[in-house]
């Protein structure tokens, strides 16, 4: 199966601070979603972007399929941001596949 | 729409008790999958459904693991018997034919003592 990379795999800021998440595919996918799981374990959708560029808020994404990866961006960063952010892709075979998670802790 | 429904939110239970995780999909769903959630292993697949029928069950660990679906709005993932490496959290998810978004529950923290 394609294999999935995420970076950093744990991230420390400040309030306020900004920051941008990347997601690797070792293949191209045609699709890609980007979940926040935070602190309780709620797995909270964020986006569906299989390419392009989407805002919500402080946080937007963008996909560049063709050179096989994606990027979230956090912006002016909350304590509430904190938790795990996964970039997920649904194979061919339909199941949904997690990359191995970034780890972000926001710190007041 | 609810979401994805999952029942109990928690459970604690001794070796060897049988465990039965339940499931209701978003409505109109066709896809309903269930995740497994350790700091090993991280978020695995154990089995999805299509249409109530079982795909792929490759992740299901092993015989003491069974999954149903009796119709399109419940599933249930049993144990059976249950042993300290099944403490876990256990989430489902479903998704619709078409569509590329999975929705998850807010899954079950099973522990098993």
């Amino acid at each position: 199966g394609i294999q999935v990379e995420q970076s950093p795999p744990d991230l420390i800021l400040q309030e306020g601070a900004n920051s941008t998440l990347r997601c690797n595919f070792s293949d191209s996918v045609n699709n890609l979603q980007w979940f926040h799981q935070n602190p309780w374990g709620q797995l909270i959708n964020l986006f569906y972007i299989p390419s392009g560029t989407k805002q919500n808020g402080r946080l937007s994404a963008t996909t560049v399929a063709t050179e096989r990866y994606s990027l979230l961006y956090i912006s002016s960063s909350q304590t509430t941001d904190s938790g795990v952010y996964f970039c997920v892709y649904r194979s061919y075979g339909q199941n949904f596949v997690f990359g191995p998670g970034t780890r972000l802790s926001v710190l007041p | 729409d609810a979401g994805v429904i999952q029942s109990p939110r928690h459970e604690v239970t001794e070796m060897g008790q049988e465990v039965t995780l339940r499931c209701k999909p978003i409505s109109g769903h066709d896809y309903l999958f269930w995740y497994r959630q350790t700091m090993m292993r991280g978020l695995e697949l154990l089995i999805y459904f299509n249409n109530n029928v079982p795909i792929d069950d490759s992740g299901m660990p092993e015989d003491r693991f069974s999954a149903k679906m009796p119709n399109a709005s419940f599933s249930t993932l049993k144990i059976q018997p249950s042993e300290p490496r099944d403490s876990a959290v256990y989430f489902c998810a479903s998704s619709m034919t078409g569509q590329t978004e999975a929705f998850f529950g807010q899954g079950t923290r099973l522990t098993v003592v």
